[in-house]
């Protein structure tokens, strides 16, 4: 079984950067992919972006374009997504997520969440 | 810029139907997957490529996807269905979710 762990909660600065990792157990990111979604306090899922197999090359946002990079490090089965320029609306939890086949793009394995706060 | 929208809100009696919607742009000519939330929880698939469940999701779940809506389907509603629901599409490589929609089963 497949499970993905993220690293712990965060507290930033506005201006700052954040770099959130997600850890697979089981299947690598080059041959599933990875996509990072998040969820602000009290509201709806949010697509950021995500690096699949099935479409090349990674992907985000509009809105995020500029600000966030996603990786991945093979040899610790580990990827990555780092938020820069925080805003105090980027407090939200951040969710990876991979598909359970190779090129596909629908999400079976979600990570547990990482909480990012945004406070001065 | 492409956009899914859903009801804020759909209620339902346990042990009947409930249908929640997904409209937008020829979203008929898209795949939809549709993911279930319960408060705390991490997202879980309950249906991919319109109509397919995963394994484990109960055949109650079902989906269809046409013209510009797709509709996420509950026959017999039981109390443990009660979560939030996005559908969630492509607009080519960029994902798109919908605004989701509370059912509440009373």
């Amino acid at each position: 079984q497949v499970q993905l762990v993220q690293s712990g909660p965060e507290v930033k600065k506005p201006g700052s950067s954040v770099k959130v990792s997600c850890k697979a157990s089981g299947g690598t990111f080059s041959n599933y992919g990875i996509a990072w979604v998040r969820q602000a306090p009290g509201q709806g899922l949010e697509w950021v972006g995500g690096d699949l197999p099935l479409f090349g090359s990674p992907s985000y946002a509009q809105k995020f374009r500029g600000r966030v990079t996603i990786t991945a490090d093979e040899s610790t089965n580990t990827g990555y997504m780092e938020l820069s320029s925080l805003r105090y609306g980027d407090t939200a939890v951040y969710y990876c997520a991979r598909p359970a086949l190779r090129n596909t793009s629908d999400f079976d394995y979600w990570g547990q969440g990482t909480l990012v706060t945004v406070s001065s | 810029s492409f956009e899914l929208i859903q009801p804020p809100s759909v209620s339902v009696s346990p042990g009947q139907t409930a249908s929640i919607t997904c409209s937008g742009d020829n979203l008929g000519n898209k795949y939809v997957a549709w993911y279930q939330q319960k408060p705390g929880q991490s997202p879980i698939l309950v249906l991919y490529l319109d109509r397919k469940r995963p394994s484990g999701i109960p055949e109650r779940f079902s989906g269809s996807n046409s013209g510009n809506t797709a509709t996420l389907t509950i026959r017999g509603t039981q109390a443990m269905d009660e979560a939030d629901f996005y559908c969630q599409a492509w607009d080519s490589t960029t994902g798109v979710f919908g605004g989701g929609t509370k059912l509440t089963v009373l």
